[in-house]
């Protein structure tokens, strides 16, 4: 059962322009929320992450949104680098374990 | 380099041979997790450590799987009998043992059963 949800695969933005990842979950226990960033061949890397009482945490270029009551979460990127480039997978967890999206590849067009 | 090493990076194997993998976590954090990756999904859960203990086994960990961590520090995964469905990237992270605090994942281990 996929708890994690990215429904969109992929993102294609022009440098300098905002972009914006999605996620939705369905179990209501999640309480905290991370994004990772994957470049080929290498392993996730932490981003971000926001706890369940926040709707908003922000790191440089990075922001992310939560939405408890439609259990939604986003990324912000703004400006977007071409050092961006690279797939984006949303996690959430109530204990110990992660749960993934499927991840998006973003794209980042000079 | 103090993050979370594995070894091998990469391994091809014949289908019925046995592979193990090792993880050598932050050396601070006495939380260590292993997950899988296959093309096009997220990585998924197979099992965790706190210390030396194994709390949790994913249904996806068949009995030809079996992972240690003896004196809490390093790990190993160990597949047995190989199937091609085993191809996949295997992950290993830690973390501090506090709650809501960030995974730190290795480069992890490319699988290739043929």
């Amino acid at each position: 059962d996929q708890q994690v949800k990215q429904n969109s695969p992929s993102l294609s933005v022009q440098e300098g322009r905002i972009s914006i990842l999605n996620c939705d979950y369905t179990n209501s226990m999640f309480d905290y929320f991370l994004w990772y960033k994957k470049y080929p061949a290498e392993g996730p890397t932490f981003l971000i992450s926001i706890s369940s009482i926040k709707d908003k945490n922000e790191d440089g270029r990075f922001t992310v949104f939560l939405n408890k009551s439609a259990k939604h979460l986003s990324l912000h990127i703004v400006p977007s680098q071409p050092g961006d480039s690279a797939v984006y997978f949303c996690a959430a967890t109530s204990d110990y374990k992660l749960s993934f999206g499927a991840g998006t590849t973003v794209t980042v067009r000079a | 380099d103090t993050g979370v090493s594995q070894n091998p990076r990469h391994k091809i194997t014949k289908r019925g041979q046995n592979v193990t993998f090792r993880c050598d976590p932050i050396s601070e954090h006495n939380r260590l997790y292993w997950y899988r990756q296959t093309l096009g999904q997220g990585p998924e859960f197979l099992t965790y450590f706190q210390n030396e203990a194994q709390l949790e086994k994913s249904r996806l960990l068949s009995d030809r799987f079996s992972a240690e961590r003896p004196k809490g520090s390093f790990s190993t995964l160990e597949i047995q009998r190989t199937e091609q469905g085993d191809s996949a990237m295997y992950l290993c992270a830690s973390s501090p043992g506090t709650q809501n605090t960030e995974a730190f994942f290795g480069q992890g281990t490319r699988l290739t059963v043929v």
